[in-house]
């Protein structure tokens, strides 16, 4: 099975600045997809952004950005100029892809403070 | 507007109760799943179906079942409530096949069983 870790279970910002979530993961795979949701609080989980493992630009929206190290199996997210309703529990996750399956990592609940 | 709808957003049971959660999307989605979330533990897969029908067992079964007889629907059944059953239940769908389709999912039902 494949493994997705977050390391940081709790992170606050401060509004306008920038912050970076962790996210690691083990496969043998070499063709993959990650992806990043958000869950607001008491509100829907919805897709952040995603990336290809066989694209190396690493994919970008808006004021999120990821970094993606394929050779040390990372994918971090960056968010910039952090605002108040960036505040969410954020789930980084796996899927193979020859399925159709995901594997979320535990989340990172991040607070940005005004 | 892409829809995921789940039948109840919070409903509170007894032990032994025979429980059902619905799912329904309007998206024409082959796949579609059910997670639970818990604090620390992120979403965990229960059960997932790729088409009317048919159903894979994800990574918590155990005291589970689920049910599919239209494309739209997915119901998830608890058939005897047990405490340890308390969780928040998210149900998400996709569309089938390679190409990273992300999952798309409901808003939640936070379920109690006392």
């Amino acid at each position: 099975a494949q493994t997705v870790t977050q390391s940081q279970p709790e992170m606050s910002v401060q509004e306008a600045e920038t912050v970076t979530l962790s996210c690691t993961y083990d496969t043998s795979e070499n063709n993959y997809y990650l992806f990043w949701y958000k869950q607001p609080p008491s509100r829907q989980m919805i897709l952040v952004i995603r990336q290809e493992a066989y694209k190396q630009q690493n994919a970008t929206e808006n004021r999120f950005s990821v970094n993606f190290q394929k050779a040390a199996k990372s994918f971090s997210l960056k968010i910039s100029d952090s605002q108040l309703w960036d505040t969410a529990m954020y789930f980084c996750a796996f899927m193979r892809n020859t399925g159709n399956q995901f594997y979320f990592g535990t989340g990172t609940s991040l607070t940005v403070i005004p | 507007d892409v829809k995921v709808t789940q039948s109840s957003r919070y409903l509170v049971k007894r032990t032994g109760e025979k429980v059902f959660l619905e799912c329904v999307q309007d998206m024409d989605h082959e796949n579609m799943f059910w997670y639970r979330q818990d604090p620390g533990l992120g979403l965990r897969l229960i059960y997932f179906s790729y088409d009317v029908k048919m159903k894979e067992k994800g990574d918590i079964p155990e005291g589970y079942s689920v049910s599919r007889e239209k494309k739209e629907r997915f119901s998830l059944i608890l058939e005897s409530a047990s405490t340890n059953q308390t969780s928040m239940y998210l149900c998400a769908s996709s569309a089938l096949g390679q190409g990273g389709h992300e999952q798309f999912f409901g808003p939640g039902t936070r379920l109690t069983v006392l």
